[in-house]
């Protein structure tokens, strides 16, 4: 099976930069998703196929996709950000979605 | 705008079954498959399977395949996911997610919690 790894937790201060990983074996040739999960609520997407930004979502968000690593980049941090960040892939193989296990956002 | 409403909290006992209902509007039912998510307590989504409202095709998770089945109602706009022989470990709240193979979940329901307890 296709397995995403994430950083349990990342912490950044109000106006920096946060940068969220999303690993696996050559997931620089698949698309890769971002959602945003708030405290009680349903994820919301946040990035598709790797960088795109759908309506509604801030500029501050971007994303990147290269060998074994993607990357969601969230700039000039709010502490409205803070909150449960999920990658997402679709694997061909199996015909199946994989979620990775998720990075807590923490805004100091 | 385009809505998914999901049926109200369940609590089963185990070895039960539990149907879950999920009814889209503000787009046409027919144009767009359904997927099911479950995130269990403190865990990420788990992607559970996905229905094609127009031909009826689904693709299943390996994980629950033989215990879960997913069906749609046109008329009413409405897909159900039904799963049985229920554990403590299917606890989670359920989603139900506009999509459509192989592409990202851009409208979620607001989700279903099912409880599993003896």
């Amino acid at each position: 099976s296709y397995v995403l790894t994430q950083p349990p937790s990342v912490s950044v201060a109000p106006g920096e930069t946060a940068r969220i990983t999303c690993g696996a074996d050559k997931i620089g040739s698949k698309g890769v998703h971002w959602y945003q999960q708030k405290a009680g609520q349903a994820p919301v997407l946040a990035i598709s196929y790797d960088s795109d930004r759908p309506s509604g979502i801030p500029e501050r968000f971007s994303g990147s996709n290269s060998g074994n690593t993607a990357t969601l980049t969230i700039s000039r941090v709010e502490a409205g950000d803070e909150a449960d960040y999920y990658c997402q892939v679709w694997n061909s193989g199996t015909d199946h979605y994989v979620f990775g296990p998720g990075t807590q956002v923490t805004v100091l | 705008q385009v809505q998914l409403l999901q049926s109200g909290a369940e609590v089963k006992k185990p070895g039960a079954s539990v149907k879950v209902s999920c009814k889209a509007s503000g787009y046409t039912f027919t144009t767009s498959g359904i997927s099911w998510v479950r995130q269990a307590p403190g865990q990420g989504p788990e992607w559970l399977g996905w229905i094609s409202p127009y031909t009826g095709n689904t693709n299943y998770a390996h994980s629950l395949q033989g215990r879960l089945t997913m069906t749609t109602d046109t008329s009413t706009s409405t897909a159900y996911m039904e799963l049985r022989s229920l554990r403590s470990d299917d606890t989670a709240v359920y989603y139900c997610v506009r999509s459509e193979l192989p592409d990202p979940f851009d409208v979620w329901g607001q989700g279903t919690m099912v409880t599993v307890s003896s």
